[in-house]
C-alpha cells in the first residue's frame, strides 16, 4: 500500500519567517495531494490541494510542489502568522475510477508554531 | 464547501455501555463516509470505509462486531462503539467524501471511565 513520510514532526518559526513541510510518497500510482489543517481540538479541514499534472499551486501566502519524478510535495506558508499554528497533515490519494478503489493515505501530521 | 455534522461533539460513558455517533452530510449526498479514530498528537488512523446500502469495509486490526457501523442513507453514517472500555477513550471524526475529496466531521471526544 500506500507510505507517506512527512517531515518535520514539529516547526516553530518566528511571526513572518516562512515555514515548510516536506512529504514524500512511494505509490507513482497516487494523483492527488491535500493538505489539511488541524488545529487543537477541531476538525481537519482542507487548505489547499494539488493534483499530479500540475507541478505548483498558490493560494495567497500558501503554495504547495509536487515532484512526481522523486514522489515528494511540499507545503509552503509566507509570512507567517500566529493563527497560522496547528498540525498539518499532507495526504495522497490512490483512486482507480475503473476499480471502483479510493484510498487517501495520511502523514503523520507537523505541528506549526508561530511566535509572535 | 461541503459541511458534515456530528454528534455528539462529547461524550462520557461508563465502561461497557454502548456508545453511538452520528455522521451527517448536511448539504450534499454521501455515498461514502469514513471513520477515524485519532489519539492524541497522532495522526488519523482510518477504521473502516462506510458505503450507503452495502456493508462496511474495516481496516486491518479494527473489530468489526466491537465497531458496528450504519450507513442507511446517503446522508447518515453512524458509529457504535459496543462494551466501551477506556482503551476505546479517542477522538473519533468522520468525513464523507465528494470526488476525490473529504469533508471531516467535527469529531466526537469518547472518554471512557
Amino acid at each position: 500500500g500506500e507510505n507517506v513520510e512527512q517531515h518535520p514532526s514539529t516547526l516553530s518559526v518566528q511571526e513572518g519567517d516562512s515555514a515548510v513541510i516536506k512529504c514524500t510518497y512511494s505509490d507513482s500510482a497516487s494523483n492527488y495531494f491535500p493538505w489539511y489543517k488541524q488545529e487543537l481540538g477541531k476538525r481537519p479541514q482542507l487548505i489547499i490541494d494539488i493534483r499530479s499534472n500540475v507541478g505548483e499551486k498558490k493560494d495567497q501566502r500558501i503554495a504547495v510542489t509536487l515532484n512526481k519524478t522523486a514522489k515528494h510535495f511540499s507545503l509552503h506558508i509566507t509570512e507567517t502568522q500566529p493563527e497560522d499554528s496547528a498540525v498539518y497533515f499532507c495526504a495522497a490519494l490512490k483512486r482507480d475510477s475503473g476499480a471502483g478503489s479510493y484510498q487517501l493515505t495520511f502523514g503523520k501530521g507537523t505541528k506549526l508554531s508561530v511566535i509572535p | 464547501g461541503a459541511v458534515v455534522s456530528q454528534h455528539p461533539s462529547r461524550v462520557i460513558c461508563k465502561s461497557g455501555t454502548s456508545v453511538k455517533i452520528e455522521c451527517r452530510s448536511l448539504d450534499f449526498q454521501a455515498t461514502t463516509m469514513f471513520w477515524y479514530r485519532q489519539f492524541p498528537k497522532q495522526s488519523l488512523m482510518l477504521m473502516a470505509t462506510s458505503n450507503e446500502g452495502s456493508k462496511a469495509t474495516y481496516e486491518q486490526g479494527v473489530e468489526k462486531d466491537k465497531f458496528l457501523i450504519n450507513h442507511a442513507s446517503l446522508t447518515l453514517s453512524t458509529l457504535t462503539v459496543t462494551s466501551a472500555h477506556p482503551e476505546d477513550s479517542s477522538f473519533y471524526i468522520c468525513s464523507a467524501r465528494v470526488k476525490d475529496e473529504q469533508f471531516f466531521g467535527p469529531g466526537t471526544r469518547l472518554t471512557v471511565l
